[in-house]
């Protein structure tokens, strides 16, 4: 069984492109949390998604960002027009359950360089 | 104040060595602790649930003290394999998000 994958492992855009981060949440999971790691930081929510609904996004920049969980397919978090502050490790993790009282397993993170 | 709040570290230790790492939290409704554990470059790990009535897994011990907001790691017989960061982490509410801590960085040295 599978564990919680994300792709691509490294992403290099320049500034003013758009990356695109895919998660694809363990078998059987329908809920799906993005986090975010600044260099010499802690990790940090940005949003919480279940099948096609974006359930708490308060963590989320206000502008360029946005994340989707279709009905079919993963979880895409875009960015757009990237800035050099969104160099960043990002963390994708699912769970069964709504509210589960267990810690979620992450996947192994994309690492966002913008040059 | 920050909702989670370790010290940084970083804790350079000898092997066999007992070490203690110590959280804060700021919100009175938190509801659910754990600890993590995050390698250089890698995801955080899940090591173990805190329980009020504390609880043990092998060489880990974790404790909960909920009138004083305050979380504990205990790590008996270090390993050098234990080098890591340990990020305390606090779920608040009904909602679904972790407060992760900047984490303590652990050294393990022969």
């Amino acid at each position: 069984n599978a564990g919680v994958m994300q792709n691509p492992r490294h992403l290099v855009r320049r500034r003013g492109q758009e990356a695109r981060l895919r998660c694809s949440p363990m078998k059987g999971h329908s809920h799906v949390y993005w986090y975010r790691q600044l260099p010499e930081e802690g990790l940090k929510f940005m949003v919480y998604l279940q099948k096609e609904n974006i359930i708490d996004e308060s963590g989320m920049p206000k502008e360029r960002f946005s994340a989707e969980f279709p009905k079919e397919g993963p979880s895409i978090l875009r960015i757009q027009q990237v800035v050099r502050g969104d160099s960043a490790a990002y963390f994708c993790a699912s769970s069964l359950d709504r509210l589960p009282n267990y810690g979620y397993t992450f996947g192994s993170g994309t690492r966002l360089t913008v040059v | 104040r920050k909702e989670v709040e370790q010290d940084p570290g970083p804790f350079n230790v000898p092997e066999g060595a007992t070490v203690a790492f110590n959280c804060t939290y700021s919100n009175s409704a938190s509801q659910s602790f754990f600890w993590y554990r995050q390698d250089c470059r890698k995801e955080p790990k899940l090591l173990m649930s805190v329980y009020s009535s504390g609880n043990e897994d092998g060489r880990f011990t974790a404790q909960l003290n909920r009138a004083s907001q305050y979380i504990s790691l205990l790590i008996r017989d270090s390993k050098l394999s234990d080098s890591a960061t340990y990020l305390c982490v606090v779920k608040t509410g009904g909602g679904n998000k972790l407060t992760f801590g900047t984490g303590t960085q652990l050294k393990v040295e022969l």
